[in-house]
């Protein structure tokens, strides 16, 4: 059966430091993946998505970078972290034709300080 | 920018009354979607409903789609106190070509005992 690992869980990082938040899928290849970030009691909003290795998508100008070096492995980075950063980063994969739903990691909640 | 906008934005009910949530969109779809999100959690996919069918059912779950409106609903029959959450609408975003959902800002339900 497909998994998707993310972690870790929760991070508080300063201000101006780097980031690297890791997902990893098991049990399928080819996956779709893609980075959200919700905001408090708010709905989520796409940050990136690949649809192979190397091949990212930024859909929001922002601080943030997303890299895929194995088909199974997603990555999200900055190198300065904002205040702005802070919220809950939830890691996703889909098929290809996405018919069948997203399926998410268990999320990082990220508060930069 | 938000797809899918669902009403209301709370719901709070008693334990085996039935809860219904909307969700209007704004473009042509091909699927329209609904998960479930607990306190802190990842996003769980409920139930998909693609845009030829008019009414799904998934044990206590039933979502209905009108196309002509372009607005689903979602009912959970029975309510349970385990199903206290915030539900979210989803569909591929514009111009997609691989379904990137773009998800609405949920309706949180709370269930009484």
């Amino acid at each position: 059966s497909q998994t998707i690992h993310q972690w870790p869980a929760t991070l508080v990082q300063p201000v101006g430091s780097p980031l690297s938040l890791e997902c990893t899928v098991e049990g399928t290849s080819n996956p779709n993946l893609y980075w959200y970030r919700q905001a408090a009691g708010r709905g989520l909003q796409l940050l990136f998505y690949s649809v192979g290795i190397g091949q990212i998508s930024s859909e929001v100008p922002q601080n943030l970078s997303a890299s895929r070096p194995q088909d199974r492995q997603f990555i999200l980075s900055s190198k300065k972290l904002l205040l702005s950063d802070s919220g809950f980063y939830l890691c996703a994969w889909s098929d290809r034709q996405g018919g069948y739903g997203y399926t998410f990691g268990s999320g990082t909640r990220l508060t930069v300080v | 920018s938000q797809q899918g906008e669902e009403d209301p934005q709370a719901l709070s009910i008693q334990e085996g009354e039935n809860a219904t949530m909307n969700c209007s969109y704004k473009t042509s779809i091909n699927n329209l979607q609904w998960y479930r999100q607990n306190s802190g959690r990842g996003l769980v996919h409920l139930i998909l409903i693609r845009s030829n069918e008019r009414e799904k059912h998934s044990g206590r779950l039933r979502v209905t789609l009108d196309t002509s409106k372009k607005s689903s609903s979602l009912l959970i029959t029975a309510s349970r106190a385990a199903d206290t959450a915030s539900y979210f609408c989803a569909t591929p975003g514009r111009n997609t070509g691989f379904q990137k959902l773009v998800f609405g800002t949920g309706t949180r339900l709370l269930v009484s005992p």
